[in-house]
């Protein structure tokens, strides 16, 4: 079946640590993005590429770090410089812009 | 900027009860409109969507109007079941030019009991 899978589940990070999230899709989408939810407020916008090789800041980009190799995939760090990084990750992707977006079934990070 | 308003949950209703949740938003062109729907521990799942002024997006016995006039795309079903329980979360998405942005309004739980 088509769909996003984002790995792990669950994660944990050291202070000092960076840690990457997976994001891979077979939908054959071209855009791709990464979203952070936190308790009681809405997706705010990581990270987001529309086109393999080429990738755009979003709201909260600081500290955060993203590649895309590879149409299917989006990985995204979270380095050490991003302080409170404990939130639920949220990947998702759309065929074009302009088109509705699909979402994986999320990330937990967490700080030890 | 491009902003998105739901209404505070969360929302308790007995099973069967008519639901109504508000979203209102506020763009700078013209967005397309989407509610989503997030059950514990998932990602977010498309429930329905319109890309115009009038347009009725529907599905699973949901519907939302495209209001232009009143910025405003709630959500309604008219029977609920304890498996709608979940956060239902508006969204507009506009095409700047320079990219395309999905804004969120900050989500609505809602809980069904029997």
């Amino acid at each position: 079946d088509g769909g996003i899978t984002q790995s792990p589940k669950y994660l944990f990070r050291k202070e000092g640590q960076n840690v990457t999230l997976s994001c891979e899709q077979n939908l054959n989408h071209d855009a791709m993005y990464w979203y952070r939810q936190d308790p009681g407020q809405g997706l705010r916008l990581i990270y987001y590429s529309h086109i393999v090789n080429d990738f755009q800041k979003g709201d909260i980009a600081e500290g955060y770090s993203v590649s895309r190799e590879k149409k299917e995939s989006f990985p995204l760090t979270v380095t050490s410089a991003q302080k409170n990084p404990t939130a639920f990750y949220l990947c998702a992707s759309s065929p074009t812009v302009n088109q509705p977006q699909h979402f994986g079934d999320g990330t937990r990070l967490s700080i030890l | 900027g491009d902003s998105v308003t739901q209404m505070e949950g969360p929302v308790t209703l007995s099973e069967e009860a008519f639901l109504t949740i508000n979203c209102t938003y506020t763009a700078t062109g013209y967005p397309s409109l989407f509610w989503y729907v997030q059950y514990p521990g998932e990602g977010l799942q498309l429930l329905l969507k319109a890309t115009k002024a009038d347009d009725k997006g529907s599905n699973k016995g949901f519907e939302a109007t495209y209001r232009k006039e009143t910025t405003s795309f709630h959500l309604e079903k008219g029977s609920v079941q304890v498996s709608d329980s979940a956060v239902y979360f508006c969204a507009l998405l506009l095409f700047t030019g320079g990219g395309n942005k999905l804004t969120f309004g900050t989500g609505t739980q809602l809980k069904v009991e029997l």
